[in-house]
Order: C-alpha cells, then sequence, then structure tokens
C-alpha cells in the first residue's frame, strides 16, 4: 500500500466513449502527477499539478483533460480516445521539495482503446 | 539531446549480488539520482537516491562517480522476489527547462 489509489484498475472502452480515471492519496502530499507507461518506453509525463494548480503540460492531446479539485484527489478524463493511447496510466503523489524528490505511485489503471 | 540509458534486460541467479547500470550524461548540476522498482500489475516503488559517492539503505547500494555521468545500482543477494523492472531517473536541463529524464528500464529476472 502506497498511500495512492486509483480507480479503476482496468477499462476497456471505444473511441466514442468517454471515461475518467482517478487518482487520490492519503499523503498529505501538495503535488500530483499523471503518467503514461507503454510497453517498452520511457515513463512519459502527461501533467504536474502543484497545490491545485497545474503547473506542466506535457503536449498532451486535448483528449485527455486533467482536473484536480483538491490537493488529495485527481482526475484524468478521456474522450474520443485513439487506439495508440491504450497504455497503463499512473498516478504519482510527491512533497515538492528539493529537486527529484521522492514519487509515490498507486497501481495504475490498465487502458485499452477499441 | 538528455536522455538516461539502462541495459534492457539481466537475468542472474539467487543469492549473487547483480549491479545495473545507468548513464546519464546530461544530468543537472544539482540534481539527485533516484532507483525505482516496478512489479507487474504496480506502479514504480522508490528504492534509493543518492548525489554522489555511495549511498546505502536496508535494500540496495547506490554507487556514483565524481563525474556524476552514471551511477551503479547495486542489489546483495538477490532472490526470486527480485525479479523486477527497474528504472533510473535523473533531471536534466533541456532547452534551459529542468526535466526529470526517466530510463527505459531494466527488466531484471532471478532464477533458482
Amino acid at each position: 500500500e502506497t498511500g495512492v489509489t486509483q480507480t479503476p484498475r482496468h477499462l476497456v472502452m471505444g473511441m466514442t466513449n468517454k471515461k475518467s480515471l482517478k487518482c487520490e492519496q492519503h499523503l498529505g502530499h501538495n503535488a500530483m502527477y499523471w503518467y503514461k507507461q507503454s510497453a517498452k518506453k520511457p515513463l512519459e509525463l502527461m501533467f504536474v499539478y502543484s497545490l491545485e494548480e497545474r503547473v506542466e503540460n506535457n503536449s498532451v492531446p486535448s483528449r485527455f483533460s486533467p482536473e484536480c479539485p483538491n490537493s488529495s484527489h485527481l482526475f484524468l478524463h478521456l474522450h474520443t480516445l485513439q487506439p495508440e493511447d491504450s497504455a497503463l496510466y499512473l498516478c504519482a503523489s510527491s512533497q515538492p521539495g528539493a529537486t527529484n524528490e521522492k514519487l509515490f505511485f498507486g497501481s495504475g489503471t490498465q487502458l485499452s482503446v477499441l | 539531446l538528455a536522455k538516461t540509458t539502462q541495459p534492457i534486460s539481466m537475468d542472474s541467479y539467487e543469492g549473487q549480488e547483480v549491479n545495473i547500470t545507468c548513464s546519464h550524461n546530461n544530468i543537472a548540476t544539482n540534481d539527485y539520482i533516484t532507483w525505482y522498482q516496478q512489479f507487474p500489475s504496480q506502479g514504480p516503488r522508490f528504492i534509493i537516491q543518492g548525489y554522489k559517492t555511495k549511498v546505502t539503505n536496508e535494500v540496495a547500494s547506490l554507487f556514483i562517480p565524481a563525474d556524476r555521468k552514471s551511477s551503479t545500482l547495486s542489489l546483495p543477494r538477490v532472490s526470486l522476489s527480485d525479479t523486477a523492472v527497474y528504472y533510473c531517473l535523473v533531471g536534466a536541463i533541456m532547452d534551459s527547462n529542468y526535466q526529470l529524464i526517466w530510463g527505459a528500464g531494466t527488466k531484471l529476472i532471478i532464477k533458482p
């Protein structure tokens, strides 16, 4: 148990569907992240929120829309995805401070787009 | 282009010491080197972090040479449960911006 919980664990959706991924952290951290993990590729940072404000958006397509209503919750809203968006989506949290602070990850949502 | 490079896979046997090296030529001057472990169906989990020379904790050691352009994760006396993917992570300056650069991961398989 890392203190970061992601739901659902698995998701299958069609290209016309709208779905949301949820992340909740119980660690009292101020920063939350969405990462995409595809097979045989490095982790790709998608979004970073610090104190509920988006501080980084790594040129992610608009079909991915993040939301951070408070410092404990993070959502990733999905719509009109493509098959190449199939991947493991990981949420992480950290306590900002020195560079390269320790990240705490959830177990991820395995997404399949048909 | 800043990147980290590590072997794609490694095999070893129970009880052996395993060393996994990561190269990171463009590491930021003041940044730390961090290693994570990932099991199937789980997110990465922090193992160890260091800035220079040697760091040791209850699960691993991290060796960092003076130029800091590489680092070696050392796992003493591995067991079957150490079978996992291991990632190095460093910060680098790219186009005047600080970014965290993940390696592609080393899949470690421990055999009985």
